[in-house]
């Protein structure tokens, strides 16, 4: 079974400054992957990056990028340049391959940016 | 393209009513999830489906039955609701189960309140 940990309740960061939102996992697979969500306020899920355990490199898109330490299993969401708009729930998600794509997810981190 | 939509958007229902909500996806994916979301515990798996006429359980599929008569609908039935089941349904769907293309894309919610 897989089970992902992210141990910030909440975070808070200043606009246009960086911010990592942790997230550990547990799975016996040899291959899997990972997700992150964001979920704001009107309560929509949102993807944002996939992250292969086979893939050699970080993957980004845009302002994010996730930091895949494969030793340590964890999988950190970076948002740079933080927004106003990035104010919103996040979720770390992991997906074993024989799973049919099922999702297990983390308990999520509400991040909030002050202007 | 609608996406993935849900009815109904709210619903409030006594201990013991049946209710059924629906998911619906117009973009041909084979795959469709059913998630519960509680505070703090993030999102479970209820059930799935990997095709048309098929159906399996998830993490907690107690006290639901599903149904997917049709590609693109997938039924989530409360027989006799309890207050436990108070919380917000989001349905997904994916086109793939492939690693790197399972982004799953999800409907707006349905906020379930069992009195």
């Amino acid at each position: 079974a897989q089970k992902i940990t992210q141990t910030q309740p909440g975070m808070f960061v200043q606009e246009k400054e960086a911010v990592t939102l942790d997230c550990t996992y547990d799975t016996s697979d040899p291959s899997y992957g990972l997700f992150w969500y964001k979920q704001p306020s009107s309560g929509e899920m949102i993807f944002l990056i996939y992250q292969g355990s086979y893939d050699q490199q970080n993957a980004t898109e845009g302002r994010y990028s996730l930091n895949f330490q494969k030793a340590r299993k964890s999988a950190n969401l970076v948002i740079s340049a933080s927004q106003l708009g990035d104010s919103a729930m996040y979720f770390c998600a992991t997906s074993p391959p024989t799973s049919y794509g099922k999702l297990t997810f983390g308990q999520g981190t509400i991040l909030t940016v002050h202007p | 393209n609608a996406g993935v939509t849900q009815t109904p958007k709210f619903r409030v229902l006594k201990t013991g009513q049946s209710m059924t909500l629906l998911c619906a996806q117009d973009m041909n994916h084979e795959y469709m999830y059913w998630y519960r979301q509680d505070p703090g515990m993030g999102l479970r798996l209820i059930h799935y489906s990997v095709g048309e006429g098929t159906t399996a359980k998830g993490e907690v599929p107690d006290g639901y039955n599903v149904s997917r008569l049709k590609k693109q609908n997938f039924l989530l039935g409360l027989e006799s609701a309890a207050p436990s089941q108070t919380s917000v349904y989001f349905c997904a769907s994916s086109y793939s189960v492939a690693q790197k293309d399972n982004e799953q894309f999800f409907g707006p919610g349905t906020r379930l309140t069992v009195l």
